[in-house]
């Protein structure tokens, strides 16, 4: 069975300039959610999506947003890029809100 | 909100020690898991272990809920166990994970 799946893996953009990232989960799974770790720190979450809907959100400002869709993948967008956004963003795939997770490889977004 | 610290915060080891990995956190859970993040960026599952012990080849652990902490023990080490180790749990009634302050681990051959 294929694994979570991310793409891009790498990913350079300008400040302002606008980003969006993929992520199709396990097969099976209805949950993704999506992390930011920037360098030397753990992965902060940004948002949780089970069966399309919105289950949580962190501490992200509004330029943060994402989607789930009907076959389950995922989308994250980040507007208005910042210096500050450079990271690597994980997703994670779990088959429901409060078990295991299995997370992708990552997209590693640098913003210039 | 929850608190999750790990210790020791770095690791170097000889190719073939012992080593044991703690994860303090300041709150009840119902899941943690273990991670081990490789040069790559990459997280890869340890252990699903909300309470209770677990092993897995040369690497076991062990979460005493009651007691707020979880154990990863890694034996025998190699190199290509290198990486940095996160713990990580959901606070009660949330979905997200918080990841622990993780610990980087050096092993030399």
């Amino acid at each position: 069975d294929a694994g979570v799946t991310q793409s891009p893996t790498h990913l350079i953009k300008t400040r302002g300039q606008q980003v969006t990232l993929r992520c199709s989960p396990i097969s099976g799974h209805k949950s993704v959610s999506w992390y930011q770790q920037v360098l030397g720190q753990g992965p902060q979450f940004i948002f949780q999506y089970y069966e399309k809907e919105e289950r949580g959100r962190g501490n992200f400002p509004d330029r943060f947003s994402a989607r789930q869709f009907p076959n389950y993948s995922s989308e994250l967008n980040v507007n208005a890029l910042l210096l500050g956004d450079s990271a690597l963003y994980l997703c994670a795939s779990s088959p429901g809100t409060y078990t295991e997770a299995f997370f992708g490889q990552g997209t590693r977004l640098t913003v210039v | 909100g929850i608190q999750v610290e790990q210790s020791p915060p770095d690791l170097i080891l000889q190719e073939g020690a012992n080593s044991t990995l703690r994860c303090n956190f300041s709150d009840s859970v119902n899941n943690l898991q273990w991670f081990h993040q490789n040069p790559w960026g990459q997280l890869i599952n340890l252990f699903y272990i909300p309470s209770g012990t677990k092993q897995n080849g040369r690497l076991s652990a062990t979460t005493v809920a009651t007691e707020r902490y979880s154990l990863l023990y890694i034996s025998s080490s190699q190199t290509t166990d290198s990486g940095v180790y996160f713990c990580a749990l959901p606070p009660p009634g949330t979905y997200k994970y918080i990841f622990g302050t993780g610990t980087r681990l050096k092993v030399l051959a």
